[in-house]
This record gives structure tokens, sequence and C-alpha cells, in this order.
């Protein structure tokens, strides 16, 4: 397997764009999750689905924040409008339930902002 | 989940045993240790978890206190690319994991 897969690598936008980072998680897999990592905050926890569904979304900032799994191949960041201090990398994490198994994450996308 | 508390940053010498501290003073009874490292630019890696016992893999080996308030994760033989930020994490599910401010370790030749 390729591992999770994340699109774009890096993304500069300008302020009150639309922004979308997607992910495609490892065949499988029926964790999905969302991180943000900056220099202040760290890597946090956005939110996170199985099977498909949303479990818990209170790490998402602020609705202008919103995150979709269609399937079991793919999830969507979608951020509108994009501000300045939504600059981050954005990671994508997948894990499988049965039994116990890590997280794999993917390379990240580098979310500029100006 | 509970807190960790990780020295932010510690220095090794190349070929040497790396030893990586973490204090989890309130963990609870169904709660894992686990280790993730992140190199500079890359996502979080998964490197090991227990319980109770000591566990070893091809990657570290992890220390639980018998009172599992503290661990300790080694390196047996640090490498220039173990050069990252060493994240311990307490859950009771393997999900949202809480990701603190790690220690970054450095390896120096």
């Amino acid at each position: 397997d390729a591992g999770v897969i994340q699109s774009p690598r890096h993304e500069v936008t300008e302020m009150g764009q639309e922004v979308t980072l997607r992910c495609k998680p490892i065949s499988g897999h029926d964790y999905l999750f969302w991180y943000r990592q900056t220099m202040m905050r760290g890597l946090e926890l956005l939110i996170y689905f199985n099977n498909n569904v949303p479990i818990d979304d209170s790490g998402m900032p602020e609705d202008r924040f919103s995150a979709k799994m269609p399937n079991a191949s793919f999830s969507t960041l979608k951020i509108q409008p994009s501000e300045p201090r939504d600059s981050a990398v954005y990671f994508c994490a997948s894990r499988y339930s049965g039994g116990w198994t890590e997280a794999f994450f993917g390379q990240g996308t580098r979310l500029t902002v100006v | 989940d509970a807190k960790t508390t990780q020295p932010p940053s510690m220095d090794c010498a190349e070929g040497r045993a790396a030893n990586l501290p973490c204090n989890h003073s309130t963990i609870s009874g169904n709660e894992y240790v686990y280790w993730y490292r992140q190199i500079h630019s890359q996502g979080p890696q998964y490197i090991i978890h227990g319980l109770k016992n000591n566990e070893t893999n091809e990657m570290a080996s992890l220390i639980i206190t018998e009172d599992r308030k503290s661990s300790t994760l080694i390196l047996p033989h640090a490498t220039l690319r173990d050069t990252a930020v060493y994240y311990c994490i307490v859950n009771n599910a393997g999900n949202m994991l809480t990701f603190g401010g790690g220690t970054r370790l450095m390896v120096k030749p």
C-alpha cells in the first residue's frame, strides 16, 4: 500500500478563498483523523471519522472549517473563507480498528494563506 | 486522557543509547502509553506502545515503571536519522491521540 495520501502537498491561497484539502486513507482502515500543526499550538486533532461517520469534531476551530468523508477511500477538509491564521500543516491519518494497530500519517499539506 | 510531561529537548551522541523520559502520574488503569516521533517535515510515525510490561521492537524499547506513573523510551544505538521530536501519549483506545510538546532529540556525531 502507498500509505495515506494527501493532496496537494503545498497550497498557497489568498485570504477569503475556499481551500480544499484531500486525503486518501490506507485501504481497509476504518478510522480517519485530521490534524493541524503550527509552531504555536503544536499538533491538534480537528476531527475524526469511524466508518465514514464523524465521531468527534470538537477540535474544529470554527464554522469556516468543514470535513466530509463520502466513502471509505476519500475525505476532504474544507476552509471557507480562508484566513492567514489558518496557515499550517494539515495532516491526515488512518487506522484499522481490528485489534490494536497504530495510526499512519500522511505527509501533510502545507497551507499558506496570504 | 492523562496528561504527559516530557523534557523539551535532549542531546545524544551517535551510537549511544538515547533515553527519553515521560511522566504520566495521572494515568488510569486502562490507558496505554504510546510513543510516536516526527522527523522534520514528515507526519508522525508510530514507534511502540505498552500497558504495564516492558516492550521491545525493532525500533526501540519501552520501560514502564511498576506504578505506571512514568516511562522511558530507549533507542539503543541512536543514529543521526533518529533526530526528531518524540511524543509520549497516554490514551485508552488508540484514537484521538493528543500530542503534547514532545521532546526534541538531537543526535550529534
